[in-house]
């Protein structure tokens, strides 16, 4: 079983929708908790960055952690075109990181 | 832009063949790290450097090797290529080594090997 399991996917929404990524861990050593963006070809890109259980917002991005579940989201308000991509988690615990598989979500406009 | 630089983007090459990519870390970022991606995979973590000294191993074949010089760039020596080394290579960098500073990837070495 792997440590980290991220929905698979693909999504695909019309512009303007709510979008909801999702993934789990089992490893309850883990600190710290990532989500990346990363377009076809390119790099993933940080997005959202966060310690603690509860929300964290950054525009029309908002990462979730509930500790006690051992569950991620990532929302995404009034998505975009510009917004697919493939989506990462990650998380991290002594400085080493793992990442969930991604989830590519497409925006339709 | 992530600060995090890597060379080449391209590499078409032979089985057999040995390759070396080369990734530049972000200014200040001591540690290195490598990944693979492949099409039927996700990230698959390699191998970390910080600060010159090999800090952590993943799923990395021995046919693969890497190092971290003074001036921290990384370098990863892929040797005895297979097809099935074809992937995108990934360098990652970030502030330190056990802390938990989140990484900043570059775009990436595509590399097919025919």
């Amino acid at each position: 079983q792997k440590e980290v399991e991220q929905d698979p996917g693909p999504l695909s929404v019309p512009e303007g929708a709510i979008v909801s990524l999702n993934c789990t861990y089992s490893n309850s050593a883990f600190q710290y908790f990532m989500w990346y963006r990363q377009y076809s070809r390119k790099g993933p890109e940080l997005l959202m960055y966060t310690y603690s259980s509860g929300n964290k917002e950054d525009g029309r991005f908002t990462a979730q952690v509930d500790k006690s579940s051992k569950y991620i989201s990532l929302f995404i308000r009034d998505s975009q075109p510009s917004d697919s991509a493939t989506y990462l988690c990650a998380m991290t615990n002594a400085g080493k990181s793992t990442f969930g598989d991604g989830t590519t979500l497409t925006v339709k406009p | 832009d992530s600060g995090v630089t890597q060379t080449p983007k391209h590499l078409i090459t032979a089985t057999g063949q040995r390759v070396t990519l080369r990734c530049s870390p972000r200014s200040g970022d001591l540690s290195v790290y490598w990944y693979q991606q492949s099409l039927d995979q996700g990230l698959q973590f390699l191998i970390h450097y910080y600060n010159g000294e090999e800090r952590a191993k993943g799923n990395i074949l021995e046919r693969f090797s890497a190092q971290q010089f003074p001036d921290l760039h990384s370098e990863l020596n892929l040797s005895s290529l297979e097809l099935g080394d074809s992937a995108l290579y990934f360098c990652a960098s970030s502030a330190g080594g056990q802390n938990n500073s989140p990484l900043h990837f570059g775009n990436g070495t595509r590399l097919t090997v025919t």
